[in-house]
């Protein structure tokens, strides 16, 4: 079982809906929850990220965390076609009192047709 | 200005060669990845230097080897490549929140 899951999609939705983007692990070690964001043929960039359970809000954008379900989410409102991107959920968890290992999620493409 | 700057971009060459690719960031950050991003968009980590010290070293062939000479830069050597080695090599970095990473633009090998 891998330790991040996360449905490769695609995922097309119309402008303006409101799009829930999901991830599960395994590993109860993990501190940090992060949404990040990859347009095609760049980098991956931070968009939100949450320590322990709870929900965050940025925007458009809401990031939750269910550590009881070893579940977190993310929720796009009034999503707009510059959206249209890879989102990679990632976990991150300690190694050492310096170091922290991130593991990301496959990714889910996401598609907003205007 | 450029955070996290790599080069190549672009790189193609045949099987058995050995390659190099640079990393430079100028965000003051410590600690510096190499990750391979596959054909299927799957990050994975590869190597993590904290000072120009050694922390995460995955399960990679021998073939791979990081070089820090200095915590603003990172480099990968990779000898006799593979077919399989063809990916796409993102260098990143993080300060105190390690949470947080830098990605640079990312490499793009083909291996023929």
């Amino acid at each position: 079982q891998k330790e991040v899951e996360q449905d490769p999609g695609p995922l097309s939705v119309p402008e303006g809906a409101i799009v829930s983007l999901n991830c599960t692990y395994s590993n109860s070690a993990f501190q940090y929850f992060m949404w990040y964001r990859q347009y095609s043929r760049k980098g991956p960039e931070l968009l939100m990220y949450t320590y322990s359970s709870g929900n965050k809000e940025d925007g458009r954008f809401t990031a939750q965390v269910d550590k009881s379900s070893k579940y977190i989410s993310l929720f796009i409102r009034d999503s707009q076609p510059s959206d249209s991107a890879t989102y990679l959920c990632a976990m991150s968890r300690p190694l050492s009192l310096s170091a922290s290992k991130i593991i990301f999620g496959s990714g889910t493409r996401l598609s907003i047709r205007p | 200005d450029t955070a996290v700057s790599q080069t190549p971009k672009y790189l193609v060459t045949q099987m058995g060669n050995d390659k190099s690719i640079k990393c430079e960031q100028n965000l003051g950050h410590d600690t510096m990845y190499w990750y391979k991003q596959d054909s299927k968009k799957f990050l994975k980590i590869m190597f993590s230097y904290n000072n120009k010290e050694l922390i995460i070293n995955e399960t990679v062939p021998n073939r791979f080897s990081p070089k820090s000479p200095d915590k603003a830069h990172l480099n990968l050597h990779i000898n006799s490549l593979e077919l399989g080695d063809s990916a796409v090599y993102f260098c990143a970095s993080s300060g105190t929140g390690m949470h947080e990473q830098f990605f640079g633009p990312g490499t793009r090998l083909t291996v023929l």
